[in-house]
């Protein structure tokens, strides 16, 4: 079982529509939890934090979190062909020495925008 | 200082070669990563240093491969006898001291092709 899990895609959906994008991981002590955007060639941006059971809300962007069912996602209102990208799923791995935030990475699920 | 800087961004090197490569970090961040990404897959940690104490290593940096951050500044990652297989971007990240859960933000990569 692979560490974090997302569906890779294509995930195609029309422009004005909501995304969702979904991530599990199997680390219980897992402790917080990052959606990064990723366009074709450039790096990860980071777009989401979340680390507590819930919802949290961020302009267009809206993050929920289950710990009990170690599920992440991310859903997108208002869909924008902008949006089209690469979105990667990390979850903090909290024994790393000294603190810090050692990440462990989905494969990223592909968002295609359509007009 | 606006966010993290990597340098080069492309390097293209014969096998067998060495390369190295730069990253400053976010001027207040003490934390910096460095990660590997091959074409579909998330980025993979290869080690982190919380001022100039390397805390943690991979299993992914094998003894070809030395990261130093001698000021708690800037890094550097070198890269000893290239291999066709250590074609991928490498990605630096940094963050700030405060805690664990603490956000991570990429530079813009340093894109390796061995020929």
């Amino acid at each position: 079982q692979k560490e974090v899990e997302q569906n890779s895609g294509p995930l195609s959906v029309p422009e004005g529509a909501i995304a969702s994008l979904n991530c599990t991981y199997s680390d219980r002590v897992s402790q917080s939890f990052f959606w990064y955007r990723q366009y074709s060639g450039k790096s990860p941006e980071l777009i989401m934090s979340i680390y507590s059971n819930g919802d949290k809300e961020d302009g267009r962007f809206t993050a929920q979190l289950n710990k009990a069912s170690q599920y992440v996602s991310l859903l997108i209102r208002d869909s924008q062909p902008s949006d089209s990208a690469t979105y990667l799923c990390a979850v903090n791995r909290p024994r790393i020495t000294g603190g810090g935030n050692k990440l462990t990475f989905g494969t990223g699920t592909q968002l295609k925008v359509e007009l | 200082d606006t966010g993290v800087s990597q340098d080069p961004r492309h390097k293209i090197t014969k096998r067998g070669q060495n390369v190295t490569f730069r990253c400053d970090p976010i001027s207040e961040h003490n934390r910096l990563y460095w990660y590997r990404q091959t074409l579909g897959q998330g980025p993979e940690f290869l080690t982190y240093f919380q001022n100039e104490a390397q805390l943690e290593k991979s299993r992914l940096l094998s003894d070809r491969f030395s990261a130093e951050r001698p000021k708690g500044s800037f890094s550097t990652l070198e890269i000893q006898r290239t291999e066709q297989g250590d074609s991928a971007m490498y990605l630096c990240a940094s963050s700030p001291p405060q805690g664990s859960n603490t956000e991570a933000f990429f530079g813009q990569g340093t894109r390796l092709t061995v020929v």
